[in-house]
């Protein structure tokens, strides 16, 4: 199985700023990398397919990167309605996987 | 637009089996995969099941052996059959749309309690 790690585990950030969240493969996976945002209480929504396609509706402050191994999800100037949990998801090759996500916390 | 919603969830008492339900609306469901994904109280994602728009079937480690996923095209309805029951299978399903394999659009999930 292909284990997604997820890093950092947590952060806490300010409005406006820069956030970067990194997900590295234990194999490599191509592009095929998902990003999810999940709000309390709230189902998944989707941000990003292929490491960097984002998702229809999705704000263009939103972004990924990286193919193989390595992968980030880049926020740039975080609004109010980001602070969230955050996970990858490969969908090489079955079974999926996902990381243990990433909790960005108001600073 | 596209709606996925989960039924079946409950108490259930351990050694017990669950038959959980997805009914899609606002798309072609016999042309798309679909998948279920759980989250325990507190924990992150899990993938547990998925089914191709061609039927084929894939299961996740940890409830292989205990699952059956099927669909009806006829119906645009999935399906989740979960046998023998344990504590650590409770959690919230969430039933969601798997565009080659990533999910574009979830349910808002059914909650399943495994308590004697």
């Amino acid at each position: 199985d292909i284990q997604m790690t997820q890093s950092p585990s947590s952060l806490s950030a300010s409005l406006g700023d820069r956030v970067t969240i990194t997900c590295r493969a234990s194999q490599a996976i191509s592009i095929w990398l998902a990003w999810y945002q999940q709000k309390p209480g709230k189902a998944p929504r989707s941000l990003i397919y292929a490491a960097s396609d984002l998702q229809s509706g999705v704000p263009s402050r939103f972004s990924g990167s990286g193919s193989g191994t390595e992968f980030t999800l880049t926020i740039t100037s975080l609004q109010p309605e980001d602070f969230a949990t955050y996970y990858c998801q490969q969908y090489h090759s079955y079974p999926l996987t996902f990381g243990g996500g990433t909790k960005v916390e108001v600073k | 637009q596209v709606q996925l919603v989960e039924s079946g969830g409950g108490v259930v008492q351990p050694g017990r089996s669950l038959t959980l339900s997805c009914a899609a609306s606002g798309f072609s469901f016999r042309g798309y995969g679909m998948h279920w994904v759980r989250q325990a109280p507190g924990k992150g994602l899990e993938w547990v099941a998925g089914i191709h728009h061609d039927g084929k079937e894939f299961y996740g480690d940890s409830l292989k052996g205990r699952l059956s996923i099927s669909r009806d095209n006829s119906k645009s309805t999935l399906y989740l059959q979960i046998s023998s029951l344990r504590g650590d299978d409770t959690a919230l399903y969430y039933c969601a749309r798997g565009d080659r394999s990533f999910f574009d659009f979830w349910g808002q999930g059914t909650p399943v309690t495994v308590s004697a």
